[in-house]
């Protein structure tokens, strides 16, 4: 079956340094998501990308999709304390269900 | 609009218990979905709907039952609950399946199995 993998697991950064997440498909993807998560919260979702090779950016956040449609990324610049939480990708084939990453727990210290 | 509320927010079960946990969205969106969160290992589809009275199994459906009678309410059941279902569930709702509108989750139900 499909799966979403994301690495790295956790990340602990110093407010100021940039933070990046990877997600990797082992079948070609649809479009993909991000999500973020706050601690004690629920996910809420930050953006999509459909195009093969598409980059948007968010402010200090840049998403990524590759060229094959199998892989994303998620680049935060300069991070702040505002920016803990889990962040996770999410993706699927036409047709199926949402399939989501194990996500990425980052942690920035003042 | 209240988006996807989900009831109760926490709750307490024996094993072997039964119970339902509900989820209800006012956005009239066709796709909804149960999804469980345990540490380290992100969110997993339990079943989902692409509208009522269709529904389909996810990544991890067993020990769980769902309906969708309406396009608005879609309820997840306990049949026996076991300790390993100890976990943060969480109710999600979309337009669509295809998986390009954003999906959007209710606060969560925090259930544990004693």
């Amino acid at each position: 079956g499909q799966q979403v993998m994301q690495i790295p697991q956790y990340q602990h950064v110093q407010e100021g340094e940039d933070f990046t997440t990877y997600c990797n498909s082992s079948t070609t993807l649809s479009n993909i998501q991000w999500y973020k998560q706050r601690p004690g919260g629920h996910p809420v979702f930050l953006i999509q990308l459909v195009k093969s090779g598409e980059v948007k950016k968010q402010k200090r956040l840049t998403f990524q999709f590759g060229e094959a449609k199998k892989n994303s990324s998620l680049h935060i610049t300069a991070t702040q304390t505002t920016d803990v939480g889990t962040y996770f990708c999410a993706g699927n084939q036409a047709g199926t269900a949402l399939i989501f990453g194990k996500g990425t727990t980052l942690s920035v210290s003042s | 609009n209240a988006g996807v509320t989900q009831t109760p927010k926490f709750q307490v079960l024996k094993t072997g218990q039964s119970m339902t946990l509900q989820c209800a969205q006012d956005m009239n969106h066709e796709y909804m979905s149960w999804y469980r969160q345990d540490p380290g290992m992100g969110l997993r589809l339990i079943h989902y709907s692409v509208g009522a009275g269709i529904t389909d199994q996810g990544e991890v459906p067993n020990g769980y039952n769902v309906s969708r009678s309406t396009t608005e309410d879609f309820p997840l059941r306990l049949l026996s609950a076991a300790p390993s279902q100890t976990s943060v569930y969480f109710c999600a709702s979309s337009y669509s399946i295809r998986g390009d509108q954003p999906q959007h989750f209710g606060d969560g139900t925090r259930l544990s199995i004693l």
